[in-house]
C-alpha cells in the first residue's frame, strides 16, 4: 500500500492555466506538506496543515493555494500558471508537530508531481 | 536564517571506493537528519542524529553529528551503484515549528 501518494505524476501544461495537484496520506498522519524541488534539486517547504489548519505558509505567490479537506488531503492549486512554476512538487506527511528547534521526526513524501509549463 | 550547505554537490565514483559528504552550518541545530532520494522518487529518511558526537552506523554508511552540532558527515565504505542518488541533510527550523531546513544535496553516481 502506498503512504503518500500523488496525482498527477506528470503534469505538462500551458502558461496562463490553472491546474490542481492532489495529495492523499494512509499512515493517519496529522501534518502534511507541500516541497518544491527546482532544477538544482533544491527541496522547499512551501505550506504545511496540520488537523487541516494552515501552519506554515512560506513566501509563495498568492497563485498558490492549497486546501485540506480533511488531514488525510493536503490539495494545491496553482493558478495563472508561469515558467518558473516547471518544477516537482512533493507532499508529505509527518505524524505530529513539534515545537520550533526541537527534534524532528520523519517526515513521509510522496512520489513527485513534475510540473512542465510550456 | 539557518543554512545548511552540502559539499561535494556531485559526486562520480566507482564500485568499491568509500567517499563522505558532508553538511556545514554556521547555526547549531538540535538534530539532523540524512535523506536519499533515488530518481524519480520522494526522499526516504536514512537517519536522525541527535546528540553532539553522535555516531549512528546503518550497514556501510556511517553518520556523524558534530560535537556543536553545526555539521554532520555521511560516510560510505566499499560504495555500490544502488547507493546511486541524492544525499539531502536537514534540520529544524528555530522559529517555524514543523519546517525542515535541507541543503542543496549532493549528486552521487556510482559506477559499476
Amino acid at each position: 500500500d502506498t503512504a503518500v501518494s500523488q496525482t498527477p505524476k506528470y503534469l505538462v501544461t500551458q502558461m496562463g492555466n490553472d491546474k490542481s495537484i492532489k495529495c492523499e496520506q494512509n499512515l493517519g498522519h496529522d501534518t502534511m506538506y507541500w516541497y518544491k524541488q527546482d532544477s538544482k534539486k533544491f527541496l522547499k517547504i512551501m505550506f504545511s496543515y496540520n488537523n487541516k489548519e494552515l501552519i506554515i505558509n512560506e513566501t509563495v505567490p498568492n497563485r498558490f493555494s492549497p486546501k485540506s479537506p480533511d488531514k488525510a488531503h493536503l490539495n494545491l492549486h496553482i493558478n495563472s500558471l508561469e515558467l518558473g512554476d516547471s518544477a516537482v512538487y512533493f507532499c508529505a506527511s509527518s505524524q505530529g508537530i513539534l515545537l520550533a528547534g526541537e527534534f524532528q521526526e520523519t517526515q513521509y513524501f510522496g512520489p513527485g508531481t513534475r510540473l512542465l509549463v510550456l | 536564517t539557518q543554512l545548511l550547505e552540502q559539499s561535494p554537490q556531485f559526486l562520480s565514483i566507482q564500485e568499491g571506493e568509500n567517499l563522505t559528504v558532508y553538511c556545514n552550518s554556521s547555526s547549531v541545530f538540535s538534530s539532523l537528519q540524512w535523506y536519499r532520494q533515488e530518481p524519480g522518487e520522494g526522499p526516504v529518511l536514512l537517519v536522525t542524529v541527535v546528540t553532539g558526537g553522535e555516531v549512528k552506523k546503518l550497514k556501510r554508511l556511517t553518520f556523524q553529528f558534530g560535537d556543536a552540532r553545526k555539521d554532520s558527515s555521511l560516510h560510505i565504505t566499499a560504495a555500490q551503484p544502488g547507493d546511486t542518488g541524492l544525499y539531502l541533510c536537514a534540520g529544524p527550523s528555530d522559529t517555524s515549528y514543523g519546517k525542515l531546513t535541507f541543503g542543496q544535496g549532493t549528486i552521487l553516481t556510482v559506477h559499476p
